[in-house]
């Protein structure tokens, strides 16, 4: 099993540009999730969702969509980047409320 | 959530045991104690997690005190690879809250 992908693994953005961070997951797990972790500090929770059809907001979604139309896959949507969504993406998956299992990340910079 | 206070850093040598304090005193009954760790910027790592009693796999082992007000974190056996920034998180649900971790440096 390859775990949890994530594409690209590094991106720049001027402002106001839209990009999609790709997630994937072949561990058939129903929960995923969408963090950010900026320099220095933990992860903050943005999305999550607990099956396809499914998602919710975390802690800070604010300038963020996700959609889950399959169990896989989990992108998420930047539609207007700005200077403060610089920071590593990072998504995970879990079997329901079990283990989170993290991809590599995704390097975002706005400028 | 309830919060969790860790020390920012702490030095171990090479071989010996790890220990990692948390502190967690606003703990609801109902909720767990997880350790994840990050590697030099890689992707969290699940370590193990407990409710009440102690807990040990082939990582590491968790000692929740009595109260479940603390806990720590047991590398028995430290090696280099080992170095890395250490999340004590507690919660009742999948949404995980991490703080800023102890940064765990591994000596030779």
């Amino acid at each position: 099993n390859a775990g949890v992908t994530q594409t690209p693994k590094f991106r720049i953005l001027k402002i106001g540009q839209s990009m999609t961070l790709q997630c994937t997951q072949d561990m058939n797990h129903n929960y995923m999730y969408w963090y950010r972790q900026d320099p220095g500090m933990g992860l903050k929770l943005i999305y999550y969702s607990v099956g396809a059809g499914i998602t919710d907001k975390g802690e800070v979604p604010n300038g963020y969509n996700v959609s889950r139309s399959t169990t896989e896959d989990f992108p998420l949507r930047l539609e207007l980047a700005a200077p403060s969504q610089t920071s590593v993406y990072f998504c995970a998956s879990s079997y329901l409320d079990e283990t989170q299992y993290f991809g590599p990340g995704t390097r975002l910079l706005v400028l | 959530d309830a919060k969790t206070t860790q020390p920012t850093s702490m030095d171990c040598a090479e071989g010996r045991a790890a220990n990692l304090p948390c502190n967690h005193s606003t703990i609801s009954g109902n909720e767990y104690v997880y350790w994840y760790r990050q590697i030099h910027s890689q992707g969290p790592q699940y370590i193990i997690h407990g409710l009440k009693n102690n807990e040990t796999n082939e990582m590491a082992s968790l000692i929740i005190t009595e109260d479940r007000k603390s806990s720590t974190l047991i590398l028995p056996h430290a090696t280099l690879r080992d170095t890395a920034v250490y999340y004590c998180i507690v919660g009742t649900d999948y949404k995980l809250s991490f703080g800023a971790g102890t940064t765990v440096t591994v000596r030779a």
